[in-house]
């Protein structure tokens, strides 16, 4: 079975750091994705993790560990246009996603 | 980056009425597109795989005869909601990949809010 664990709701303040958890027991695994979801859009890729480790790219960071079945998404000096919904996915055969239930972020000034 | 785009972005039907929702690659050919659901606060279900010349693949606890899905082409992949009821209404999602590689980012489009009444 499928089983992708996520905090539902964060706060964090403007300019700080936050980092989004997401845990994971899947049947299959190919690879982490994580989106961004703002209210009534579709998503928008964030990264790709496959190897563990940590992928940076920009304010956003992701890393992987495969043996925890873990990874973590890592946003630095927020701004308030991150308030969004983050969403884990796991790649499964065939480009399919199996998606966690997303994380509220909310930026407050 | 690649582009899917979804048509209607909103719709409003009548309880009893069919509703059909496109999904097109612009400037890429995908041999498969999924089918995603999302109510509100919560995250994607995955509904269906969308296979170009074939029959679609669902999820467990899908309605095959209700969510009706044709992939005709390299390009476009359609859903039709049967016999719509309020308890429908949600956000539908459609998407795809670039390629088959397990990494390819996948690509969504701007989803659908169907409103039943």
């Amino acid at each position: 079975g499928q089983n992708i664990d996520q905090p539902t709701e964060m706060t964090a303040t403007e300019g700080a750091i936050v980092q989004i958890n997401c845990t994971y027991q899947t049947s299959g695994f190919n690879g982490l994705f994580w989106y961004q979801q703002h209210a009534g859009e579709a998503p928008t890729f964030l990264s790709y993790n496959v190897l563990d480790g940590l992928e940076e790219k920009g304010r956003f960071s992701s890393f992987l560990s495969r043996s925890k079945g873990y990874s973590y998404l890592l946003l630095k000096e927020l701004q308030m246009k991150d308030s969004a919904s983050y969403l884990c996915a796991v790649g499964n055969a065939g480009n399919m996603l199996t998606f966690g239930g997303g994380t509220r972020l909310m930026v407050k000034p | 980056g690649a582009v899917v785009s979804q048509h209607p972005s909103r719709v409003i039907c009548k309880s009893g009425t069919s509703v059909k929702i496109e999904c097109r690659s612009l400037d890429f050919q995908a041999t498969t597109m999924f089918w995603y659901r999302q109510f509100p606060k919560q995250s994607l279900m995955l509904m269906a795989t969308s296979n170009e010349g074939s029959k679609a693949t669902y999820e467990q606890g899908v309605e095959k005869d209700k969510f009706l899905i044709n992939h005709a082409s390299l390009t476009l992949s359609t859903l039709t909601v049967t016999s719509a009821h309020p308890e429908d209404s949600s956000f539908y999602i459609c998407s795809a990949a670039l390629g088959a590689a397990s990494n390819t980012e996948a690509f969504f489009g701007q989803g659908t809010r169907l409103t039943v009444v």
